[in-house]
């Protein structure tokens, strides 16, 4: 079983639309939950960064994590073109050894 | 702007020959950094931490003797592709995390695209 579980796509949506990235993983010795956006030919870069089970919200977009049953989401309202990228999970424990989901692919039509 | 410094961005080397990448903290001190390499359409998958002033230490199923990782400085990180093959041809990143008072954030470099013709 893979560290970290995650579709990767792609996911194809209208301008506009509620988009929803979801990964799974194994290890509970995960503390640190971070989103990455990555664009093509590009380093990734951080959006969202939660520790521990809980919401955070930062403009359009929403983090949650469940502890309990090892699930992490991603949620981007109002979606936009500028928003098609892939996005990849990467749950971390208490140090800085990052594991990377395999990304999803997120395509948000005009 | 960047705050971790990937250099060169592109690279094309000849089958055989050694090539170094190296990776730059830009405005602050790392006495870790990670690796990756991403194949494409495929996730990043951690090569190595490189360690300031000690051995890397490498991921199951890496080559250290292939893959060559100094880290003499507090700010710069090499990774050396050594006898490159085809195969190798992939793109590299590294990051590193930087501590400050609201928190600690890791940051990633732009990448280097390694091409063995």
């Amino acid at each position: 079983q893979k560290e970290v579980e995650q579709d990767p796509g792609p996911l194809s949506v209208p301008e506009g639309a509620i988009v929803s990235l979801n990964c799974t993983y194994s290890n509970s010795a995960f503390q640190y939950f971070m989103w990455y956006r990555q664009y093509s030919r590009k380093g990734p870069e951080l959006l969202m960064y939660t520790y521990s089970s809980g919401n955070k919200e930062d403009g359009r977009f929403t983090a949650q994590v469940d502890k309990s049953s090892k699930y992490i989401s991603l949620f981007i309202r109002d979606s936009q073109p500028s928003d098609s990228a892939t996005y990849l999970c990467a749950p971390a424990p208490g140090g800085f050894k990052t594991i990377f989901g395999a990304g999803t692919r997120l395509f948000v039509k005009a | 702007g960047a705050v971790v410094s990937q250099h060169p961005s592109r690279v094309i080397c000849k089958s055989g020959t050694s090539v170094k990448i190296e990776c730059r903290s830009l405005d602050f001190q790392a006495t870790t950094m990670f690796w990756y390499r991403q194949f494409p359409k495929q996730s990043l998958m951690l090569m190595a931490t490189s360690n300031e002033g000690s051995k890397a230490t490498y991921e199951q199923g890496v080559e250290k003797d292939k893959f060559l990782i100094n880290h003499a400085s507090l700010t710069l990180s090499t990774l050396t592709v050594t006898s490159a093959h085809p195969e190798d041809s992939s793109f590299y990143i590294c990051s590193a995390p930087k501590m400050g008072d609201s928190g600690n954030t890791i940051y990633f470099g732009e990448g280097s695209w390694l091409t063995v013709v």
